[in-house]
C-alpha cells in the first residue's frame, strides 16, 4: 500500500482559499487518491477522490499531476467550520486493495 | 439514504471485563470494516469482511479481539477480556465490493474508556 506524506497541521484564516498537499511517491498504477475530513467526536467523511488531473465537487477541488505522485486538495473560502482534520489515502480499486491506510492527517485550524 | 449506524455510542467499562460493539452497514454495502482510532492518530484497520467472510484480519488482536458478520449484514467487534490500553474509538465502515474507486463510509464511532 501506498504510504502517504501531508503537513501535520495548518492555519488559515477564514474566506481564504487552503491548499493542503500529499506526498504518494510510491503510488501504484491501480491506486485512486482519496480525501477525508474528521470533526472530533465524528467519523471520517468522505470529501473527494480523483485518480489523475482535477476533480471538483461542491465541496473541494482535486489536483493531480501527470506523475500521480502527489496531490493537492484545495478548499475555497474556508471557514469555521472547515476546521478538522484532513486525511489523504491511496488504494486501490479492485476487491483485494479496497482497503485504505490511514496516515496521522492535516490538522486545519481556521480563525476568525 | 440511512448511514453506517453504531452502538453504543460510549461505553465506559472497568478493565478485565466484556464489551461489545454493534455495526450496521449501508444498505447494500457488502464490503464492512472495523477500524480503531486512538487519540491524535488516524484510524487503523482491524478487520474487512466481504460479505460474512473474514478477508483481512492480519491487524485483529486475537488473544482478546473477535468480530463477526454472521448473515453478511451487521456486524459485531467483542473485546475480551479489555484492556486500559484499549480506550480509544472504534470505527465501523462500509463499501460497495465491485467497482473502481470504492468510497468507504464511516459511522460515528463506538468511544470505549476502560478505567
Amino acid at each position: 500500500l501506498a504510504k502517504t506524506t501531508q503537513p501535520i497541521s495548518m492555519d488559515s484564516y477564514e474566506g481564504q482559499e487552503v491548499n493542503i498537499t500529499c506526498s504518494h511517491n510510491n503510488i501504484a498504477t491501480n491506486d485512486y487518491i482519496t480525501w477525508y475530513q474528521q470533526f472530533p467526536s465524528q467519523g471520517p467523511r468522505f470529501i473527494i477522490q480523483g485518480y489523475k488531473t482535477k476533480v471538483t465537487n461542491e465541496v473541494a477541488s482535486l489536483f493531480i499531476p501527470a506523475d500521480r505522485k502527489s496531490s493537492t486538495l484545495s478548499l475555497p473560502r474556508v471557514s469555521l467550520s472547515d476546521t478538522a482534520v484532513y486525511y489523504c489515502l491511496v488504494g486501490a480499486s479492485n476487491n483485494a486493495g479496497n482497503m485504505l491506510t490511514f496516515g496521522g492527517g492535516t490538522r486545519l485550524m481556521v480563525k476568525p | 439514504e440511512a448511514g453506517v449506524v453504531q452502538s453504543p455510542r460510549y461505553k465506559i467499562i472497568e478493565k478485565k471485563q466484556p464489551v461489545a460493539f454493534w455495526c450496521n452497514p449501508i444498505s447494500g454495502h457488502n464490503t464492512l470494516y472495523w477500524y480503531l482510532q486512538n487519540l491524535g492518530q488516524g484510524p487503523e484497520l482491524l478487520i474487512r469482511y466481504e460479505n460474512e467472510e473474514a478477508v483481512d484480519d492480519s491487524q485483529l488482536p486475537k488473544d482478546r479481539f473477535s468480530a463477526e458478520r454472521l448473515k453478511g449484514v451487521d456486524s459485531t467487534l467483542k473485546i475480551q477480556p479489555a484492556e486500559l490500553g484499549d480506550s480509544a474509538v472504534y470505527l465501523c465502515a462500509s463499501s460497495r465490493s465491485q467497482g473502481t474507486g470504492n468510497t468507504i463510509y464511516f459511522g460515528e464511532g463506538s468511544w470505549l474508556t476502560v478505567v
